[in-house]
């Protein structure tokens, strides 16, 4: 059974950090993409950033709102991605999912966001 | 970059038929797929590559393309099925990922 269990999160003030961690079971880690989405309190779902697998270099993109202040790293002897948050700003508070990603179209799942976290609320406030 | 347009709501009886559209402009070459999520849950993939359904997911929901739409359709609606609906897609020109604003799909 695939599993992804999310820890960390809590309140931050605006400028601070958090980092987000996630475990993931079931499935071939080593061999997987890896995403951070988000939903903040009462809207839709919105990318945050991916981490491809090793071999790819474990390249890193980010959405254009956190680009520069967030950054995931993963650490494949642990099955662990991480979400480190710097400069926390207020518009980053929200429930933030760890997802597993297709990694294209040429795959069986294209580029879905395949499996997905719990999630971990993220809170930003002074 | 391109946005993902969604109907806010979508109202239908038990046993209706109920049918979500997405549209833009990067659909018209790339995959759509379609995730279900109910209050305080994750979302669940659904849909991908237009109208493929993962294992576990029931028959009575489908999905189609046409042009820069995707549709989903939910066949015979239950009360369970009762939750909101997001799409997504491929960005080539920006940000790898997009989602659309959501639906919500409210059962009578």
């Amino acid at each position: 059974e695939v599993q992804l269990v999310q820890s960390g999160g809590g309140l931050a003030r605006p400028g601070g950090s958090l980092r987000l961690s996630c475990a993931a079971s079931g499935f071939d880690f080593q061999n997987a993409w890896m995403s951070w989405v988000r939903q903040a309190p009462g809207k839709g779902l919105e990318w945050v950033g991916r981490i491809k697998k090793k071999t790819e270099g474990a390249t890193t993109d980010f959405a254009a709102p956190v680009k520069g202040r967030f950054a995931i790293s993963r650490d494949d002897s642990k099955n662990t991605i991480y979400l480190q948050m710097n400069r926390l700003k207020t518009e980053d508070a929200a429930v933030y999912f760890c997802t597993s990603v297709a990694p294209g179209s040429w795959s069986w799942f294209g580029d879905a966001f395949d499996n997905w976290g719990q999630g971990s609320l993220v809170a930003v406030s002074s | 970059s391109y946005e993902l347009t969604q109907p806010p709501s979508v109202s239908v009886s038990p046993g209706q038929t109920a049918r979500i559209t997405c549209s833009g402009d990067g659909l018209s070459d790339q995959y759509g797929y379609w995730y279900q999520q109910k209050p305080g849950q994750a979302p669940v993939l659904l849909i991908y590559k237009d109208n493929e359904r993962p294992s576990g997911v029931p028959e009575r929901f489908s999905g189609s393309s046409s042009g820069a739409t995707v549709t989903l359709t939910i066949s015979g609606v239950q009360t369970e099925d009762e939750a909101d609906y997001y799409c997504q897609s491929v960005d080539t020109s920006g940000p790898p990922y997009v989602f659309g604003s959501g639906t919500k799909v409210t059962v009578l």
